[in-house]
């Protein structure tokens, strides 16, 4: 079935480390690719987004790119900040149903000064 | 940005009560909400989807008659737990979309604590 399979953490990395969390996918079809972040006591905001292969996602300094062939969407930072702490979710929607979401599990990050 | 609320953020009720948790779209008009379950150090289970006017699709596995779901208004979707039991504790978390936007893209709101004791 469709599903998402992220890092697990959590990952505790020193401020202007560079960062990397997995995400792998399975999925019918042609899935969206996004990532998530949750910051404490908030709810979930989009961070970025691919829609297609070789796609190149993009915001606040993170990146991620529509790996069709390794069917991967990892998340990167080349330079962490305190600010950055957060859990972060990778998620796919199908194409043919835009209201089901599939989310990992959750990286949670900790970027100590 | 658009904004989703939820209320309360945190509930404790005593075993075959009933509690009810809100989501509401604060500046955007949301055709369709929906509600996730998230256990501790799993992933986010979409429990259905709420489209207003209309009755909620329930995903597979999901007791329709236990998790109430109502969404009377554009900006208003509210789940009713019926006769919460312990294994009823967990973070709801909804999420709205806006019908404005790309058709993939939901706002998340902060999510409810429920504690059954």
């Amino acid at each position: 079935g469709d599903s998402v399979t992220q890092m697990e953490g959590p990952v505790t990395l020193s401020e202007e480390a560079f960062l990397t969390i997995n995400c792998t996918y399975t999925a019918t079809g042609y899935p969206s690719l996004f990532w998530y972040v949750q910051y404490p006591g908030e709810g979930l905001q989009l961070l970025l987004k691919a829609t297609k292969a070789d796609d190149k996602g993009s915001n606040k300094g993170f990146e991620a790119t529509y790996r069709k062939e390794t069917t991967s969407f990892h998340l990167e930072k080349g330079s962490v900040q305190v600010s950055d702490s957060a859990v972060y979710f990778c998620a796919l929607s199908l194409s043919y149903n835009f209201n089901k979401f599939y989310f990992g599990s959750g990286t949670k990050l900790n970027v100590k000064p | 940005g658009a904004v989703v609320s939820q209320h309360p953020s945190r509930v404790i009720c005593k075993s075959g009560t009933s509690v009810k948790i809100e989501c509401r779209s604060l500046d955007f008009q949301a055709t369709t909400m929906f509600w996730y379950r998230q256990f501790p150090k799993k992933s986010l289970m979409l429990m259905a989807t709420s489209n207003e006017g209309s009755k909620a699709t329930y995903e597979q596995g999901v007791e329709k008659d236990k998790f109430l779901i109502n969404h009377a208004s554009l900006t208003l979707s509210t789940l009713t737990v019926t006769s919460a039991h312990p294994e009823d504790s967990s973070f709801y978390i909804c999420s709205a979309r806006d019908a404005r936007a790309g058709a993939y893209e939901q706002y998340f709101g902060p999510g409810t604590r429920l504690t059954v004791t």
